[in-house]
């Protein structure tokens, strides 16, 4: 079975940019989580898409939005950027509904770097 | 808010040595999860705990979840090489959904 993948690996953009992001979940995952990962605040969720709709959302500015496709496909979406959303941005799949805590299965990653 | 707070955050240890992380909060979880995360990947799910008191063995790992699921730990023994990597404590929320509350991770390097 196919991981997580998230596309691209790498981007290098700058300041007042936008940026979109992809993550494909494991076949059959219906929830796609995103995280924002950075050495000063560690791993911060972003929001939760289920079913293609937002099912939870952390403590982000409107500049991050997201959303996901029929296909449990989803994207996230910064605009605007700063110097500040310099980060490792990590998507992960479950299958969405569980009785305990479901296991989230995590991408590579997208290493973005704002300019 | 739910914070967790993991201790300590850097660790460097030999081989063979025995070393233990802990993970607390004020807050109680649902239900606690401990991932490994390694340079270039994403965090890989070693356990989830959901009873207070619970002990659950993985090989040489060791986790147990607090009496009052407000924290954990991560014992190691005999650590390796290859259990060097960044160790995540995760808690869910009341609703088992993809949201969860990490901690700032445990960096340990086993050297050989």
């Amino acid at each position: 079975k196919a991981g997580v993948t998230q596309t691209p690996r790498y981007l290098i953009k700058t300041r007042g940019q936008q940026v979109t992001l992809s993550c494909s979940p494991i076949s059959g995952h219906r929830s796609v989580s995103w995280y924002q990962q950075t050495p000063g605040q560690g791993l911060q969720f972003l929001f939760e898409y289920f079913s293609e709709t937002q099912r939870n959302k952390g403590n982000f500015p409107g500049r991050f939005s997201g959303r996901q496709f029929s296909n449990s496909r989803s994207e996230m979406n910064v605009s605007t950027l700063e110097l500040g959303d310099s980060a490792l941005y990590l998507c992960a799949s479950s299958l969405g509904w569980t009785s305990v805590q479901p296991e989230q299965f995590f991408g590579p990653g997208t290493r973005l770097t704002v300019l | 808010t739910q914070l967790l707070e993991q201790s300590p955050q850097f660790l460097s240890i030999q081989e063979g040595e025995n070393l233990t992380v802990y993970c607390n909060s004020s807050s109680v979880f649902s239900s606690l999860q401990w991932y490994r995360q390694e340079p270039g990947e994403g965090p890989v799910l070693l356990v989830t705990v959901v009873t207070g008191g619970e002990v659950k063995k993985l090989k040489r790992l060791t986790f147990q979840f607090g009496d009052a699921r407000k924290d954990s730990s991560l014992h190691i023994t005999a650590a390796q090489p290859g259990d060097t990597g960044l160790y995540l404590c995760a808690g869910g929320g009341s609703s088992n959904t993809g949201k969860l509350i990490f901690g700032q991770g445990t960096t340990l390097q086993v050297k050989p």
